[in-house]
């Protein structure tokens, strides 16, 4: 059982906007602007997306935003592509004992 | 550009040891901190442990017991060694540079699958 706890599934329409939870606890998401989130397609390595929970890499489409309200964190992704169909994750840094602690991933169906 | 590269064998026997090795080109490996991430088939994502440049390492404490990393600054290198391993150690393992406080990983190598078998 993954620390942090993502829907396993989500989906939406080409055009879009789709919303990805992370939620945690006062032991990470609530305590630290540690949050990021990455992209996984099948047999790819994971891309950074978000870190420090709003900022984007160099590179990464401003299509793509985070943002965080207590012990919960968001992925939007807004106007939607076909090549956004993949495995979403979260992390943080966390003072429990696991120090960084993944979500168990969100799929993304575009349809 | 930075790149991660993971090497080693792909299968191991249980009760033996996994030895893997992250190799680092485009940049210097004497910074940050340089972890391994694995994901077993069809699951997520669990962060094994980390090596800063100086040496000090930080693990996963549910594999704390079983895990050394290891760096080789000469050769911008760093290992992973997974000893007693299980079928539940059968996994694709990612190399990755961490950043911020240790937890972001923004470069991440290709990923190699080591399988546990006789």
């Amino acid at each position: 059982q993954s620390a942090l706890t993502q829907p396993a599934s989500v989906s939406g329409s080409p055009g879009q906007s789709i919303t990805i939870s992370c939620t945690g606890s006062s032991s990470d998401i609530g305590a630290y602007n540690y949050v990021s989130w990455y992209q996984q397609h099948p047999g790819k390595a994971p891309k950074l997306l978000i870190y420090d929970v709003s900022d984007r890499p160099s590179g990464v489409s401003n299509r793509f935003s985070g943002s965080k309200s207590g012990n919960t964190a968001s992925l939007t992704i807004s106007g939607l592509q076909a090549e956004d169909e993949a495995d979403y994750y979260c992390n943080s840094y966390t003072r429990s004992g696991t120090l960084v602690v993944f979500g168990g991933g969100t799929k993304l169906t575009v349809l | 550009q930075v790149q991660l590269q993971e090497s080693g064998p792909g299968l191991v026997k249980p009760s033996e040891t996994l030895s893997l090795t992250c190799t680092v080109s485009g940049g210097s490996i004497s910074t940050y901190y340089w972890s391994w991430i694995r994901q077993p088939p069809g699951k997520g994502l669990e962060w094994i442990g980390y090596v800063y440049y100086s040496g000090s390492t930080s693990y996963n404490p549910s594999l704390k017991t079983r895990v050394t990393i290891s760096i080789d600054t000469p050769k911008n290198q760093f290992s992973l060694k997974l000893n007693s391993v299980t079928a539940a150690d059968t996994a694709v393992y990612y190399c990755a540079r961490g950043v911020g406080a240790y937890e972001t990983f923004d470069y991440w190598g290709q990923g190699t699958l080591v399988t546990v078998s006789s």
